[in-house]
Formats: structure tokens, sequence, C-alpha cells
């Protein structure tokens, strides 16, 4: 099966611009997550999605950050607008169930985002 | 809260060596323990769990940890070293269920050297 894909890889914008990652689930998983790596420290839990439904967004830093999740596939975590202090990886990740009894979550290979 | 912890930021292993890789956590309850590579241009990659019962864990690529609760410890650890092994290695916990909500240590840079 297919992995779960995020694009851009990479992406370099100026302070104020807005930028949009974009995270392509397994098919078929229901749950999707967003993560971020600051500053190459701990990754830190953004948001949970299950479907289309924002499950849990305790970790959105504010409110520049918008996540979506259209019809319950792909997700989009918007950035408007960036400031220095974003710069960072942004990682995905999708399961099919939400609890323990998963293999782990599979997890994109992340986006680097670059303010400057 | 949870937090974890791994104290060292790189470890240098020969190949061929057993090498281990150390996270202690703190959290109030019962802990939900991952470990995660991560290689080159790859996304993460889930390695072992451990959820209840037996306290060593066997995971993949002959990777194995155990649970210490005395010690709040889950070190990653392998009997031989492999080239190969070179990545950088993640542990997180999670308090319940949604282990998708898991806190995540800075990673330890593992480099197995021929």
């Amino acid at each position: 099966e297919a992995g779960v894909t995020q694009f851009p890889s990479h992406s370099v914008i100026e302070k104020g611009q807005t930028v949009t990652l974009r995270c392509d689930p397994i098919s078929g998983h229901d749950n999707l997550y967003w993560y971020r790596r600051v500053m190459g420290k701990e990754i830190k839990f953004l948001l949970h999605f299950v479907k289309e439904s924002k499950q849990d967004e305790s970790g959105m830093p504010n409110n520049r950050f918008l996540a979506e999740r259209t019809g319950g596939t792909y997700s989009t975590l918007k950035v408007q607008p960036a400031e220095l202090e974003d710069s960072g990886v942004y990682f995905c990740a999708s399961s099919h169930y939400s609890g323990t009894g998963a293999a782990g979550y599979t997890f994109g290979s992340g986006t680097r985002l670059t303010v400057v | 809260a949870q937090s974890v912890a791994q104290p060292e930021d790189q470890v240098n292993v020969a190949e061929g060596n057993p090498l281990t890789v150390k996270c202690t956590y703190s959290v109030s309850g019962n802990p939900y323990l991952f470990w995660y590579v991560q290689y080159p241009n790859r996304g993460l990659q889930f390695l072992l769990k451990y959820i209840t019962g037996d306290n060593l864990v066997k995971g993949s690529y002959g990777f194995e940890a155990e649970f210490n609760k005395s010690q709040t410890s889950f070190h990653l650890k392998k009997p031989s070293a492999l080239v190969s092994d070179s990545a950088l290695y993640f542990c997180a916990v999670a308090l319940n269920t949604n282990a998708g909500k898991s806190t995540f240590g800075d990673g330890t840079t593992l480099t197995v050297k021929p």
C-alpha cells in the first residue's frame, strides 16, 4: 500500500507569507495526526483528525495555524502569516485505529519549513 | 503532564557491538511506550511498543526494549549493531489509549561505524 505522502518536502518562505502543507494519509485511515519538530528538539503533537473532524487540537501553537481535512481524506496545514519560529519539520501520521492496539502509526517523510 | 528524556544526543558504536539508546519517561499513570526510527529523508518508522505484559519487548530489525517501571526507563537495545542501523531514534510515551497524542523525546542519533 502507498504510505503517507507529504508535500512539499521543503519550503522556504519569507516571514509574513502564507504556506500550506499537505498530507495524504494511507487510504482508509480515519485517524490523521500532525506533529512538528522545531530546532531539532522533540517532536510535538499538533492535532488529531478523525475523518474530517478535529478530535484534539490542543497542540496547535496559535491561531496562525489552521488545519483542515476535506472529506476526511487529505489534510492541509496552513500557516498564515508565517513567523521565524515556525521553522521546523512538520510530520503527518495516519492510522486505522487511534488506540494502542495499533502497531504504531505510519508517518510521512515530513515537510521541512524554513521561514526567513 | 508527561515527558520523555533521551539523555544522549549521539551514540556511536562499532559494527557488531551491542548498542543501547536510553530513554526515561515521566507520566502520571500507566505509560504506553514506543520507539521510532527515522532514516535520512524518510518518515518515522515504528520499531516497537510496550503496552502491558512482558517487560522485554521485541520489535523490528532485531531491536528490543526493556520496560523498567522502578527506573521509569525504556531503553532500546540490539545485541549486534549494523552499519545500516545508523539513524535517528525517537522514544515516545502516551498516557491514554490515544497513542497518536504521544510525547516524544528529542531524538538520539545512532552512528554505527564499520
